[in-house]
Parts: structure tokens; sequence; C-alpha cells
């Protein structure tokens, strides 16, 4: 099952703002909506926007998430060093049933 | 505390069997879809079997069709994950997530290797 398109690396400074997008197609992101994880060194994965772009009550308002027909956007200001991380979009794809997942953006704080 | 907990992971040969668990804590286990994902050391998420609340419909990744099977026993608030004819490339660390990923357990390593 081919996966969701992501940028391999993003690098910001501290308090700037980090952008990772995810691109699908009609089947996955377009009709169904694609979620965000992320994942730090060494842990599980962890929710931070739902395929409704809603955030868990736990997690930062910096963070926001977004849509526009096959591509979703994750949006992070003020970045802070706690940052860094693995980010990976994820889509429940109709035709395939299945989930899939992008290959990750790595997030670096200058 | 909401949680899930796996385990059964560890060295096994090509061609061997393995039988993962995840436990699920503080949540009404039977009413959501369960899935596991794997994830190969340094490298990215990969989607491998979901099953429903009720136990079907069940869907599998590609890639292990046809040698994994995921069941789960709701009484239990239990989850599997039936590996057989493992390959070195089924090396990874196995996650269970609970219906539209919204919960992660820590993992359970398997490596395949002779």
């Amino acid at each position: 099952q081919a996966g969701l398109t992501q940028p391999p690396s993003v690098s910001k400074g501290l308090r700037q703002t980090a952008t990772f997008t995810c691109t699908g197609n009609s089947n996955n992101v377009g009709n169904q909506g694609a979620l965000w994880l992320r994942q730090r060194q060494g842990h599980p994965p962890k929710l931070l926007s739902d395929r409704e772009n809603s955030r868990p009550s736990n997690i930062s308002e910096r963070l926001s998430a977004s849509r526009s027909g096959n591509t979703a956007t994750l949006t992070i200001s003020e970045l802070q060093a706690e940052d860094e991380a693995d980010y990976y979009c994820s889509a429940w794809d109709s035709n395939l049933s299945a989930w899939l997942f992008g290959g990750g953006t790595k997030l670096t704080v200058l | 505390d909401v949680q899930l907990v796996e385990s059964g992971g560890g060295l096994v040969k090509p061609g061997g069997s393995l039988r993962l668990s995840c436990v699920a804590s503080a949540f009404r286990f039977e009413v959501y879809g369960m899935n596991w994902v794997r994830q190969a050391p340094g490298k990215g998420l990969e989607w491998v079997a979901h099953i429903s609340g009720p136990g079907a419909p069940i869907y599998y990744a590609d890639s292990v069709k046809g040698r994994f099977t995921v069941s789960r026993d709701n009484a239990k608030r239990s989850l599997y994950l039936q590996m057989n004819n493992l390959r070195g490339e089924d090396t990874a660390t196995y996650y269970c997530a609970k219906g539209v990923l919204d919960l992660w357990g820590r993992g359970t390593l398997v490596n395949v290797s002779s």
C-alpha cells in the first residue's frame, strides 16, 4: 500500500513557526481527513490532532491543523526545544481499507 | 489510567512464530476498533492490521496478509497478533493503537534473526 507524502525534514529557530504538509488523494486525506502524531526519540507516537483537526485537551494551543483538498497541514507556532521530534500524518484509505502513514518529518529546532 | 500494554515480543528465527498481546485499561474496549502498527529500527510507522470492536471486519496490510492473524477477546480486554512464517523484515517494535490511533501502547520489540 502506497503511503502519504511528507517532507523528510524541517528546521526552524526558537520561537519561529514550523509548517508540516501531508499529501494524499481523494480516497484518504481528501475524504477521510488526516490525523497528526508526534514521536519523540525513544517514545511511542502520541496523537496531536484528530481527523476533524481537533486537539486532545493535553496538547498545546500552539499546534493547529487544517486540510485543503488532498493536503493536510500541521502548524506549530512559538517553537520550543521540546518540539524537536518526528511528526507523522495518517489517514484511513476507504479504497484500500487500510491506515496509511506518511514517511514522517523530522523537526529540528535551531 | 487509560492505557495499552503490549507484551510477547522477543528473538525468533526466520520461519518461526510469535504471539503478541495487548491489554487495555480504563476505557470501553469492546466498542473500539483496534490496530497493530509496527516500526522497524530507525524507520517510519507501518500499519499492520485492524480489527473492529465486535471482531469483524478485519483488515491486513499486504506485507503480512496470509502470515499474521489479528484477534481479540473483549471479555479479557485483550488484543492479539499471531505472527507466523516470520521474516527479517518483520523485525520492528510492534504497537497496539486504539480506534482512530488516539491511544498507543509503549510497544514490544520483535527481532527476527538466525
